[in-house]
């Protein structure tokens, strides 16, 4: 069984772009769940979708927005890029059922802003 | 808000030894659920353990357990006979809801197993 796949593995974008990052679940799961690594603020859950909705969403600013395709693939994208942004982005892949807790996470994408 | 506090930054223990890492965690729920995370140098973040709230249990599995202590709000992972494949970095953390995948994270608790 396959496992997580994020895509890009490092990414590397100017201040003031935008980037969008990719998550393969593992098959059958169908929620997906997004979080932000750094030094500075550690691990931090951004948002998270299931069946195309996103269900939750962490303190982000609106720069910062995802959606989920009916095959469970997800994308993250973030706008007008800002220096902070650089960071290790971790997908996680769910099978999203009540009383369901286990995440399986993906290798990340590193992002680097220049 | 929850809060999830790990005390240890580094930490390193011999081949073979007993190693715990502590954890402390704030919140106002009775039912949640506790984790403990391993981060190797791969950056794949793998669950090592899990431990119900309304669990008075501790969690085993293989060589890792954890000493869940609910009014103290205190969840250590204890890891023995330990190997060179544990050294990673360990995070801590907390769900509040099943089935949100909404983990609060501790600052994390880097491990080296020295041999």
């Amino acid at each position: 069984k396959a496992g997580v796949t994020q895509t890009p593995r490092y990414l590397i974008k100017t201040r003031g772009q935008q980037v969008t990052l990719s998550c393969s679940p593992i098959s059958g799961h169908r929620s997906v769940s997004w979080y932000q690594q750094t030094p500075g603020q550690g691990l931090q859950f951004l948002f998270e979708y299931f069946s195309e909705t996103q269900r939750n969403k962490g303190n982000f600013p609106g720069r910062f927005s995802g959606r989920q395709f009916s095959n469970s693939r997800s994308e993250m994208n973030v706008s007008t890029l800002e220096l902070g942004d650089s960071a290790l982005y971790l997908c996680a892949s769910s099978n999203g059922q009540p009383g369901d807790t286990e995440a399986f996470f993906g290798q990340g994408t590193r992002l680097t802003v220049v | 808000a929850q809060t999830v506090t790990q005390s240890q930054p580094e930490m390193s223990v011999q081949e073979a030894e007993t190693v715990t890492l502590s954890c402390t965690y704030d919140t106002s729920e009775s039912n949640y659920y506790l984790f403990w995370y391993k981060q190797p140098p791969s950056r794949q973040m793998i669950l090592v353990i899990r431990q119900e709230a309304y669990k008075q249990q501790n969690a085993t599995e293989n060589r890792f357990s954890v000493n869940f202590q609910k009014a103290a709000k205190s969840f250590s992972l204890k890891i023995s006979d330990s190997q060179l494949g544990d050294t990673a970095m360990y995070f801590c953390a907390f769900m509040g809801q099943a089935g949100t995948y909404k983990y609060i994270f501790g600052t994390g608790t880097r491990l080296k197993v020295l041999a």
